[in-house]
This record gives C-alpha cells, sequence and structure tokens, in this order.
C-alpha cells in the first residue's frame, strides 16, 4: 500500500526550543515529491516546505527544516526557535504518481508552550 | 488577492437535501482538487481534473458529482445528503507540469448535516 505514516499523535515543545516531527512513507516510485503541509485552527492548509526526491540536499524554509532519508524512506521536520504561532496540526504528504494526488499522514498537532 | 477560494466556508443542511460547493482559483493552474477531511483530520483525495477533464474519482459514492465548467474552476455538487457526509471539503489546485507540483489549497467548507 502506498502510505504516508505520522507516529506522533501529538508533541508538546518550549517556546524557542527545537522540536522534530517523524514522518515515513511507502512508494515504489524513484522520482516522487514530499510535502509539509500546517494546518493552524483556522483550518487553512498551508505548505510549509517540500523535498524533491531526486535531490540529496535536504530543503529549508527559515526555521523548518528537513530530515529526508531515502533508502529509509523518512522525512522528518525539524522546526528551530519555535513560536506560539508555530502551534497547528502538521500533515506530511507525498505526492503520488503521474495523478498528483496528495497522499497524507494522519497529522501531528503541535502545542508550543509559553 | 485570494489564490483558492471556496463558497460557501459553512453550510448546515438536513439529510435528504442536495447541496453545491463553488471553488475558484486564480493561479492559472491546470489541475483542480477535492478532499475530503474527516472528524478525526484525515485528508483524502475525491477527485481531480486537469484541463476540464476528470483524471481521478477515488471510489466516492455517486452522489458526489464534480463539475469543471473551466480549468479556473471546479464544483462540486452532492445529492441526498446523508449524516456521513459531515465534514470539512477542501479545494487545491496545482500545476500539472513543469516539476513543480506543490498544491495550493482553499480555505475549507464545514459541511454539517442534521
Amino acid at each position: 500500500a502506498q502510505t504516508v505514516t505520522q507516529s506522533q499523535p501529538e508533541m508538546s515543545v518550549q517556546e524557542a526550543e527545537t522540536v522534530t516531527l517523524s514522518c515515513t512513507y511507502d512508494t515504489s516510485e524513484s522520482d516522487y515529491y514530499l510535502f509539509w503541509y500546517k494546518q493552524p485552527p483556522s483550518r487553512q492548509m498551508i505548505l510549509v516546505i517540500r523535498q524533491e526526491a531526486y535531490k540529496q540536499q535536504n530543503a529549508t524554509e527559515n526555521r523548518f527544516s528537513v530530515n529526508f532519508q531515502k533508502a529509509a524512506k523518512s522525512f522528518s521536520l525539524k522546526i528551530s526557535d519555535s513560536q506560539l504561532g508555530d502551534a497547528a496540526m502538521y500533515f506530511c504528504a507525498r505526492r503520488g504518481g503521474a495523478t498528483n494526488k496528495l497522499i497524507f499522514g494522519t497529522g501531528t498537532l503541535l502545542a508550543v508552550q509559553p | 488577492d485570494t489564490a483558492v477560494s471556496q463558497t460557501p466556508k459553512y453550510l448546515v443542511t438536513q439529510m435528504g437535501n442536495d447541496k453545491s460547493i463553488k471553488c475558484e482559483q486564480n493561479l492559472g493552474h491546470d489541475t483542480m482538487y477535492w478532499y475530503k477531511q474527516d472528524s478525526k483530520k484525515f485528508l483524502k483525495i475525491m477527485f481531480s481534473y486537469n484541463n476540464k477533464e476528470l483524471i481521478i474519482n477515488e471510489t466516492v459514492p455517486n452522489r458526489f458529482s464534480p463539475k469543471s465548467p473551466d480549468k479556473a474552476h471546479l464544483n462540486l455538487h452532492i445529492n441526498s445528503l446523508e449524516l456521513g457526509d459531515s465534514a470539512v471539503y477542501f479545494c487545491a489546485s496545482s500545476q500539472a507540469s513543469g516539476r513543480i507540483y506543490e498544491q495550493y489549497f482553499g480555505p475549507g467548507t464545514r459541511l454539517t448535516v442534521t
């Protein structure tokens, strides 16, 4: 099955600290795309970061970075200097083949403690 | 400038009714999607259209009928609404070519069937 697994239903981090959210996936493709989306209480889905599987370099976007381990099919998200506004549900997703659909994980609810 | 918009944002209706949700994108994308987010926050693809042509239909009951009058619009019509249809429905769009596959989401429509 082509699945995406997020094993941490909930995480908590202190403001200004660093937190890592885990994601593993299953695919038989060699070229694919991975994404992290953030869903705050407003329910808007916001793209945080993307990784192209053919690129060995880990993607970074300001305080957000990924640890992409292609052989292990692992794609974790690191949030540095956590801010109160980072509190949200985070979804890992994989682009599903030629149809371009997104296959989502079950999400990790991140709380940021002041 | 709203990139992907949906109307209405909230919809409360009774079982058995027929309702529609509209989606418009002004990003110039050629592919649009409908996702359903259930009460446990799980997101799943329902439909996708590329240049007005249906390319994904993920075993959704035929009470759900998407319609794409042009590349910028994708509407979702639901007949004979059931309690289990209560969910948040997200519209999204992307460009299917050029190796830029991230999807941009609308604000979601919370459908409540009573």
